[in-house]
């Protein structure tokens, strides 16, 4: 299996520009995660998904930020307009719906 | 409400055994996982424990939960470099489906 796999691996641009993430969970899976690691704040679940579904969104910032799952094997994170703080990496998780839960590699985002 | 707790930094001979201490909050928590993030990459998870076991251990990892004074910790014997890494604590409170609650890591330095 190749394991989460998220797009892309960097992403440097320009404040108030519209940026997407992408993740493909495991093939399987019916859980997907997002996460965002700072150093301020660590490592924060901001959405995840259950069946393409959003459960708990609770984590997401403001409405600059928005996630969909248009289908069991692709998911977007949104940001729009961007801005300097949401400089971070970003991580797609996702999980057979058992307690384990795989890791992308990650999405290095600048905002300059 | 939830908290987790880690040292930042820990520093070891090779060959010698590392102890990862951590302190959660939640007593609820049903499940409590180590992961480990390499440099540049993302998060790899080592082990976890289900909250009625007092100890697990795989290969060179051993997990001691404490659920009275709310402690796990994770042992690695003969600690390689290979084993410099951050190493995440981070827990699953009850109702709370998927939404891990990382701690903030510990920073593990293996010397030669």
């Amino acid at each position: 299996d190749a394991g989460v796999i998220q797009s892309p691996r960097h992403e440097v641009t320009e404040m108030g520009q519209e940026v997407t993430l992408r993740c493909k969970p495991i093939s399987g899976h019916d859980y997907l995660f997002w996460y965002r690691q700072t150093m301020m704040r660590g490592l924060e679940l901001l959405i995840y998904f259950n069946n393409n579904v959003p459960i708990d969104d609770s984590g997401m910032p403001e409405d600059r930020f928005s996630a969909k799952m248009p289908n069991a094997s692709f998911s977007t994170l949104k940001i729009q307009p961007s801005e300097p703080r949401d400089s971070a990496v970003y991580f797609c998780a996702s999980s057979g719906g058992g307690n384990e839960q795989f890791f992308g590699p990650g999405t290095r985002l600048t905002v300059l | 409400g939830e908290d987790v707790e880690q040292s930042l930094f820990l520093s070891v001979r090779e060959g010698d055994s590392s102890v990862i201490n951590c302190t959660y909050t939640d007593s609820s928590s049903t499940y409590l996982y180590w992961y480990k993030q390499e440099p540049g990459a993302g998060l790899q998870l080592l082990t976890y424990i289900f909250s009625n076991m007092d100890m697990k251990q795989d290969q060179r990892l051993t997990v001691l939960l404490n659920k009275k004074d709310k402690h796990l910790s994770l042992r690695i014997a003969d600690t390689q470099t290979g084993d410099s890494a951050i190493y995440f604590c981070a827990e699953i409170p009850f109702g709370q489906g998927g939404k891990l609650i990382f701690g903030q890591g510990t920073e593990l330095s293996v010397k030669p």
